[in-house]
């Protein structure tokens, strides 16, 4: 059964830092590895997302990372801000059938 | 609107009933799948269909629950005598085509069972 971990479960970091958020999952046997942010009582909104046979995707200030064969990935935000406050998930997909983790909670203070 | 829609947004129920949540996916997406999200977690998969055809139900937690999209774009899950372990958010997300692409997902159905 693939299970998917996020760490930290939260992180807290003033604004203009450069950050990584950190994604491992335990069966590299996967479709494709997306990004989510969601905002409180919010859905979900997809922020990048990696097909298994690509290494990375950049979308502005975001880049994210697939490592396959480790079963890892990781979400690089840079210069964050405080609207990038928000809750961000992995989740990987086999056959239609997608795995999340439980996310990490970033607080960017002003 | 343009995005995925659900409704209605909540919904409290008294424990022993049935309930229905509705899910509108973006026009002419193939793909719909249907998650349940507890407080503090990510989203559990419960079920995805293709157009009218379900392809794995394999997450529905018990008989209990049951979904359906019998002209390919509305869906519906429907909740049979509601339990309290019931009480998540549920959440719809679509896709333009078969899997293995971005996947838009509605602001949520939030059901607390009393």
């Amino acid at each position: 059964k693939q299970e998917v971990t996020q760490i930290p479960a939260a992180l807290s970091v003033p604004e203009g830092e450069n950050l990584v958020l950190n994604c491992s999952f335990t069966d590299s046997a996967i479709y494709n590895l997306q990004w989510f942010r969601q905002d409180p009582g919010k859905g979900l909104t997809s922020l990048l997302l990696i097909q298994s046979s690509q290494r990375e995707q950049t979308s502005g200030r975001l880049n994210a990372s697939l490592d396959k064969s480790s079963g890892r990935s990781t979400l690089y935000i840079a210069a964050s801000q405080p609207g990038d406050s928000a809750t961000y998930l992995c989740a990987v997909e086999d056959a239609g059938k997608s795995t999340f983790g439980d996310g990490t909670t970033l607080t960017v203070k002003p | 609107g343009a995005g995925v829609s659900q409704s209605p947004r909540y919904k409290v129920a008294k424990r022993g009933q049935d309930v229905a949540l509705r899910c509108d996916p973006i026009s002419g997406h193939v793909s719909l799948f249907w998650y349940q999200q507890a407080l503090g977690q990510g989203p559990e998969f419960l079920t995805y269909f293709q157009n009218e055809a379900q392809l794995d139900k394999s997450g529905l937690p018990s008989d209990r629950f049951f979904a359906e999209r019998p002209e390919g774009s509305v869906s519906t899950l429907k909740i049979q005598r509601t339990q309290q372990e019931d009480s998540a958010v549920y959440l719809c997300a679509s896709t333009l085509r078969v899997v293995q692409e971005t996947q838009y997902f509605g602001p949520g159905t939030r059901l607390l069972v009393l």
